[in-house]
């Protein structure tokens, strides 16, 4: 597609429920990323892919979150259990190559999650 | 561990100013530094990257440098207009992309 694209756009869940939210990359584009943003701060590192493969995932905060991304294109960001502590907007990110150099990152819209 | 800090935290302006954002980091070893755009329920857009070996790139009306040795960028926004109210994160890549809380702007007319 045009551009990276992120489903749900919103999702409201109660304590302790699964959650998964999807990205959609820009076609081609063999890394991509998650992030998650809360009120008033700039975006947390979650994960890093290089194709199917995970080549970061030090940024996960415990083992209650997931991602697999494969075929190397699409990715599902997975949430167990989940807590009001994880209310944020979840982003996804790609781009071409590898993660260090000339590395233009191309966003979606992100994925609000609420906990209640 | 690489920590970000973007100053103001906000920032109001008229319209047709002059202004310079301003982002600093502990790590001088870093691939690149990123500026980019966030409106408000939208995601991120990448206004200027900067690789380590160079010192400013320039879009436009947006200008952004780079000192590595003293772990400090500043974006320059020049005639500013109320469209380019948003706020304005920085991010430095190193093992992995940090980002500051951002600079929220705001252009009035």
């Amino acid at each position: 597609g045009a551009g990276v694209s992120q489903t749900p756009s919103n999702k409201v869940t109660e304590k302790g429920k699964y959650v998964e939210l999807r990205c959609d990359p820009i076609s081609g584009h063999t890394a991509l990323y998650w992030y998650r943003q809360s009120l008033g701060q700039g975006p947390e590192f979650l994960i890093y892919f290089q194709g199917t493969g995970a080549a970061d995932d030090s940024g996960l905060p415990n083992d209650r979150f997931f991602a697999v991304r494969p075929e190397g294109s699409v990715s599902t960001l997975k949430i167990q259990r989940t807590e009001r502590g994880d209310s944020a907007v979840y982003l996804c990110a790609s781009s071409f190559g590898s993660r260090s150099g000339a590395n233009v990152l191309t966003f979606g819209a992100g994925s609000r999650l609420t906990v209640l | 561990k690489q920590e970000v800090t973007q100053i103001p935290a906000a920032l109001s302006v008229p319209e047709g100013e002059n202004l310079v954002l301003n982002c600093s980091f502990t790590d001088s070893a870093i691939y690149n530094l990123q500026w980019f755009r966030q409106d408000p329920g939208k995601g991120l857009t990448s206004l200027l990257l900067i690789q380590s070996s160079q010192r400013e790139q320039t879009s436009g009306r947006l200008n952004a440098s780079l000192d590595k040795s003293s772990g400090r960028s500043t974006l320059y926004i020049a005639a500013s207009q109320p469209g380019d109210s948003a706020t304005y994160l920085c991010a430095v890549e190193n093992n992995d992309m940090r980002f500051g809380a951002g600079t929220r702007l705001t252009v009035k007319p």
